[in-house]
């Protein structure tokens, strides 16, 4: 199976602030084929939510969510970076792999209000 | 609008049965594999199982293989899951969601239900 490691697991930030949250991959998940995307994803979930998707393929931002989230890629290793922390961003952050089964999350990241 | 709506949770005693239904609206449902994902209290998401957008392939996690079934029915835009020999870490909020339609059955997940609570308890 791919492990999904993230950090911190944890993380308090003001309105206002830069944060980034890492995940890590156990094995390389990165493919550049152009017919198949690229396997790892960010989510967003809120309490007595379901999570919602904030990117896709390491970097694509999904149609509606805010341009101050942002998602890269150097090997095994993905960011989420949120600038300009707004009050609703204040939730648990997963990273997901796609590349096979079984489907894998990280642990999450709960970012708190400072 | 895409919506995805579970039903069937509730409390059920060890080793006995429960089945739960995802109604899809708002996309064509023949065109997208189907996802159960679960989720214990207080902690992350477990993927549980897909359905190809045909029904022909199915793949569990490890955790629940042999105990589990996932089933579509195309014509009337439902995707279940069938959950045998029950245990208690079996309790979780359990989501149906779809994978972005782009003929990967590992597509990303675009949208998922509001949950049915399963609790498994004597």
């Amino acid at each position: 199976d791919i492990q999904m490691t993230q950090s911190p697991s944890s993380l308090s930030a003001s309105v206002g602030d830069r944060v980034t949250i890492t995940c890590r991959a156990s094995q390389n998940i990165s493919r550049t084929s152009q017919s198949i995307s690229r396997s790892l994803h960010w989510y967003q979930q809120k309490p007595g939510k379901a999570p919602n998707l904030l990117i896709y393929a390491a970097s694509t931002l999904q149609s509606g969510v805010p341009s101050r989230f942002s998602g890269s890629e150097s090997g095994t290793d993905f960011t989420l970076t949120i600038n300009n922390l707004q009050p609703e961003d204040f939730a648990v952050y997963y990273c997901q792999q796609t590349y096979k089964t079984p489907i894998t999350f990280g642990q999450g990241t709960r970012l708190d209000i400072k | 609008q895409v919506q995805l709506v579970e039903s069937g949770g509730g409390v059920v005693q060890p080793g006995r049965s429960l089945r739960l239904s995802c109604a899809v609206s708002g996309f064509t449902f023949s065109n997208a594999a189907m996802h159960w994902v679960r989720q214990a209290p207080g902690k992350g998401p477990e993927w549980v199982a897909l359905i190809s957008y045909n029904g022909y392939n199915q793949n569990y996690a490890d955790s629940v293989k042999g105990r589990f079934t996932i089933s579509r029915d195309n014509s009337k835009n439902t995707v279940s899951l069938q959950m045998n020999s029950l245990r208690a870490e079996d309790t979780a909020v359990y989501f149906c969601a779809r994978s972005i339609p782009n003929g990967n059955p590992l597509g990303v997940f675009d949208f998922w239900g509001q949950g049915t609570l399963v609790t498994v308890s004597s």
